[in-house]
């Protein structure tokens, strides 16, 4: 079972910042919250993971709390070619592990 | 860097068909998996290889699914008899670091 929790959907201005919560208050100390997006009929693509520190890369930022029960993706100036959804998944890196899915939010960027 | 190779892209059969999907993984990912997705929800892990070895396919419905990834490189999954519930995408995905995940195999069961 997936073990985060994230709203269904978000609507957001191109431009402007898309903050995506997710809820992961189960989570171990040994665990990473790792975000994938899926944009329509792709396979899913790794944005960005991290432990205990915030994160920045390319693509996006993570905020993660300091007691790790919560994480925000942020994308910094949305563009349509955002629309996407965005899955929350806690993981513990290993050569064995996998990456159990949710349901994700669906952001819609909108002009 | 060459990505993840599926195949076919699309298929369409009728239930109790059967159907194989190919994958190509990334040159040098020893770990290969396969997910379903059904339209509307989150991939789904069937099976999960280490070089030629399965890792975890407790996921995986072993009355019509099979996989194998000989030679530890390419990688099929099958599944016979189909059924109408088997709709969905097919996705592989391989790692080393990060997954990896191809464009996925669409499966059409009438």
């Amino acid at each position: 079972d997936a073990k985060t929790t994230q709203p269904t959907s978000m609507d957001c201005a191109e431009g402007r910042a898309a903050n995506l919560p997710c809820n992961h208050s189960t989570i171990s100390g040994n665990e990473y919250v790792y975000w994938y997006r899926q944009i329509h009929s792709q396979g899913p693509q790794y944005i960005i993971h991290g432990l205990k520190n915030n994160e920045t890369n390319e693509m996006a930022s993570l905020i993660i709390t300091e007691d790790r029960k919560s994480s925000t993706l942020i994308l910094p100036h949305a563009t349509l070619r955002d629309t996407a959804v965005y899955y929350c998944i806690v993981r513990v890196a290993g050569n064995t592990d996998k990456l159990i899915f949710g349901t994700g939010t669906r952001l819609q960027v909108f002009p | 860097e060459a990505g993840v190779a599926q195949s076919p892209r699309y298929k369409i059969i009728e239930k109790r068909q059967s159907v194989a999907f190919w994958c190509n993984p990334i040159s040098g990912h020893a770990t290969l998996y396969w997910y379903q997705q059904i339209l509307g929800q989150g991939p789904k892990l069937l099976i999960q290889f280490q070089n030629n070895g399965v890792v975890d396919d407790s996921q995986l419905p072993k009355d019509r699914f099979s996989a194998e990834r000989l030679k530890g490189v390419d990688s099929t999954l099958k599944i016979q008899p189909a059924k109408l519930e088997d709709s969905a995408v097919y996705l592989c995905a391989s790692r080393s670091g990060e997954l990896f995940f191809g464009e996925g195999s669409r499966l059409t069961v009438l």
